[in-house]
């Protein structure tokens, strides 16, 4: 059963900590994404990359950290330099063939406390 | 720079009728657009992709089509029902990335069906 899955559903972090947000996709992509969704706004560009051991800055990248040391894994970092960090996280994949379709994940939403 | 417009922002409309979703974009150079759904609280959904070459797809009661040369995409949904109640996003794939192959999002209709 292919797909993106991204833990935890729910997270909670305090003033000053950092905390990792999971992404795993098993649809042989090659290209990952981070957005970050406010309400009422569209999805801002966070990371993305689009093969192992390499990744972009998006639009909205400070703050925020990235790895992907496997083609499946694309985590994301939320440090303590990211003043705003409250909102709905979304990651996705695509093929970079001649569709380049993106698919998404379920999403995890960060609350600062 | 690629901007992506969706109007309305909100709309509601009783079972059974027919609408469409709008979508605009500001540059024509396209490599795709696609369509979205999201329920709340939930990841996105595709419904429909249209390449560039393309000027319609369609699956099952929705239809989607692209004029390139407007900056125009009208998401068709026959026959609506409460079920079809979700926020819609239009994207666009722009067809010169400065570093990859990023993705421009509107902000969404979000669609309420009364039954």
């Amino acid at each position: 059963d292919g797909g993106i899955t991204q833990s935890p559903k729910y997270l909670f972090r305090k003033e000053g900590q950092n905390v990792t947000l999971s992404c795993e996709q098993n649809l042989n992509h090659d290209a990952m994404y981070w957005y970050r969704q406010d309400p009422g706004q569209g999805l801002r560009l966070i990371y993305y990359s689009q093969i192992v051991n390499d990744f972009q800055k998006g639009d909205i990248a400070e703050g925020y950290s990235v790895s992907r040391e496997k083609k499946e894994s694309f985590p994301l970092t939320v440090t303590s330099a990211q003043k705003n960090p409250t909102a709905f996280y979304l990651c996705a994949s695509a093929g970079t063939g001649l569709l380049n379709e993106q698919f998404f994940g379920p999403g995890t939403r960060l609350t600062v406390l | 720079k690629q901007e992506v417009t969706q109007i309305p922002a909100a709309l509601s409309v009783p079972e059974g009728e027919n609408l469409v979703l709008n979508c605009s974009f500001t540059d024509s150079a396209i490599y795709n657009l696609q369509w979205f759904r999201q329920d709340p609280g939930k990841g996105l959904t595709s419904l429909l992709l249209i390449q560039s070459s393309q000027r319609e797809q369609t699956s099952g009661r929705l239809n989607a089509s692209l004029d390139k040369s407007s900056g125009r995409s009208t998401l068709y949904i026959a026959a609506s029902q409460p079920g079809d109640s979700a926020t819609y996003l239009c994207a666009v794939r722009p067809l010169f990335n400065t570093g990859g192959f990023k993705t421009i999002f509107g902000a969404g209709t979000r669609l309420f069906v009364k039954a």
